[in-house]
């Protein structure tokens, strides 16, 4: 089973700052088959970022994803306040599909 | 629009049963392979079964292999979790998400549609 670490566990950033993300797997994914949610509390996941860098239909370009291999980053380039919220990684190139433990964007 | 409407959840005694239901609309049922994904109070997300858009393959994660079952009811547009031998650990909110892509013979997919959730809590 592919393991995902995401740093920083918590990320306190202002509105209008960069923000960026980390995700490290265990073993190289394939495909770059990586994928970034956003969660804020009580909702479901929303899917930003699939195949490591493209966006999902209808999510802003201040979101912007890269890497490959073992090391991906989720890019948001200036934080408005609807972005502060928990951010996951998942893979899904490799049986089962796992994901990150989550990187919490809140208000500094 | 896609909808994913989950229910069935509730309060229930360690080693009993329960049965979960996520009733689809919006797109072509047949055409898509649907997962499970739970969330544990607080807690990040876990991946936990895959049906194919036929039915013809399913996958587990090894948390809940040889006590859950996925299932699905194309004439119904309808995907279920029978879940058996439930644990204290199995207590979570349990999303049903469709896969990103029509017709895949993957083992998994990015998930653009999930539903609402339906939390289950296993208490003595």
């Amino acid at each position: 089973e592919i393991v995902l670490t995401q740093s920083p566990g918590t990320l306190s950033l202002s509105p209008g700052e960069r923000a960026t993300l980390s995700c490290r797997a265990s073993q190289s994914v394939s495909s770059s088959y990586l994928a970034w949610y956003q969660q804020k509390p009580g909702q479901a996941p929303r899917l930003l970022i699939y195949g490591a860098s493209s966006r999902a239909t209808g999510i802003p370009d201040r979101f912007s994803g890269s890497g490959s291999g073992t090391d991906f980053t989720l890019t948001i380039s200036r934080l408005e306040p609807e972005d502060f919220a928990v951010y996951y990684c998942q893979q899904y190139g490799s049986s089962p599909s796992t994901f990150g433990p989550g990187t919490k964007v809140d208000i500094k | 629009q896609v909808q994913l409407v989950e229910s069935g959840g509730g309060v229930v005694q360690p080693g009993r049963s329960l049965r979960l239901s996520c009733a689809a609309s919006g797109f072509t049922f047949s055409s898509y392979g649907m997962h499970w994904v739970r969330q544990a109070p607080g807690k990040g997300l876990e991946w936990v079964a895959v049906i194919w858009y036929d039915g013809s393959n399913k996958y587990y994660a090894d948390s809940v292999k040889g006590r859950f079952t996925i299932s699905r009811d194309n004439s119904k547009n309808t995907l279920y979790l029978q879940m058996n031998s439930l644990r204290a650990e199995d207590t979570a909110v349990y999303y049903c998400a469709r896969d990103l892509w029509e017709l895949s013979r993957e083992y998994s997919s990015p998930f653009y549609y999930w539903g609402q959730g339906t939390l289950v809590t296993v208490s003595s």
